[in-house]
């Protein structure tokens, strides 16, 4: 199974607030991350965060990590119907490079 | 700048018959990654080269997949025979070395869908 583990699916109405959570279990990740999928595309990276920080505010992005909790999530602001896609987060996996360990993804669908 | 290319987007086989996934990295790009992503999983690392180097292949299954990148730069990935479980989205990612790899900076491709009948 996953050691990164999210819900799968997440329904908004255009305008509210979108948020998505994760669970990762290496306490020793360096880094965690938020990707975006679209429809027939690769993944993008979205952001990121260090370890050693609790928040980080990009934009209508909004990170947070409960270290103590293995808790990540991501706050979207003002969602947009171009803000649907599959959403992964991922954590580094220690003592490599580039190497990383992707949850499921989960699916936002906006909705007007 | 161009991104990563892959080809084919899809592929359709039957089971035992053989496959090739090619991919050409972003220029300049030593860091070269295959991933295998199942239906509703996420993306799981099979292969990932340095230049023409392989840095971790451990769940690549050499049995039936082959991977390469004779030249540092593109790169096959082959399975052969296939099978059933198989089918999945291949997505190729390239990372630069000095760059924001270690903080996740992988630019991947749009993937090669592949349906093993």
């Amino acid at each position: 199974g996953e050691d990164v583990e999210q819900s799968l699916f997440l329904s908004v109405r255009e305008g509210d607030s979108s948020v998505i959570n994760c669970t990762y279990t290496d306490s020793s990740s360096t880094y965690l991350y938020w990707y975006k999928q679209e429809p027939g595309a690769g993944l993008q990276l979205l952001t990121y965060i260090f370890s050693n920080m609790d928040m980080k505010q990009d934009q209508r992005l909004t990170v947070l990590l409960n270290k103590k909790d293995k808790h990540l999530s991501l706050r979207i602001a003002d969602t947009q119907t171009g803000d649907s896609a599959i959403y992964f987060c991922a954590e580094s996996i220690p003592d490599s490079w580039g190497k990383f360990q992707f949850g499921a993804g989960t699916q936002v669908v906006v909705t007007p | 700048e161009a991104g990563v290319a892959q080809s084919p987007r899809y592929k359709i086989i039957e089971k035992r018959q053989s496959v090739a996934f090619w991919c050409n990295p972003i220029s300049g790009h030593a860091t070269l990654y295959w991933y295998q992503q199942i239906l509703g999983q996420g993306p799981k690392l099979l292969i990932q080269f340095q230049n023409n180097g392989v840095v971790d292949d451990s769940q690549l299954p050499k049995d039936r997949f082959s991977a390469e990148r004779l030249k540092g730069v593109d790169s096959t990935l082959k399975i052969q025979p296939a099978k059933l479980e198989d089918s999945a989205v291949y997505l190729c990612a390239s990372s630069s070395p000095g760059g924001l790899a270690g903080l996740g900076e992988l630019f991947f491709g749009e993937g090669s869908r592949l349906t093993v009948l």
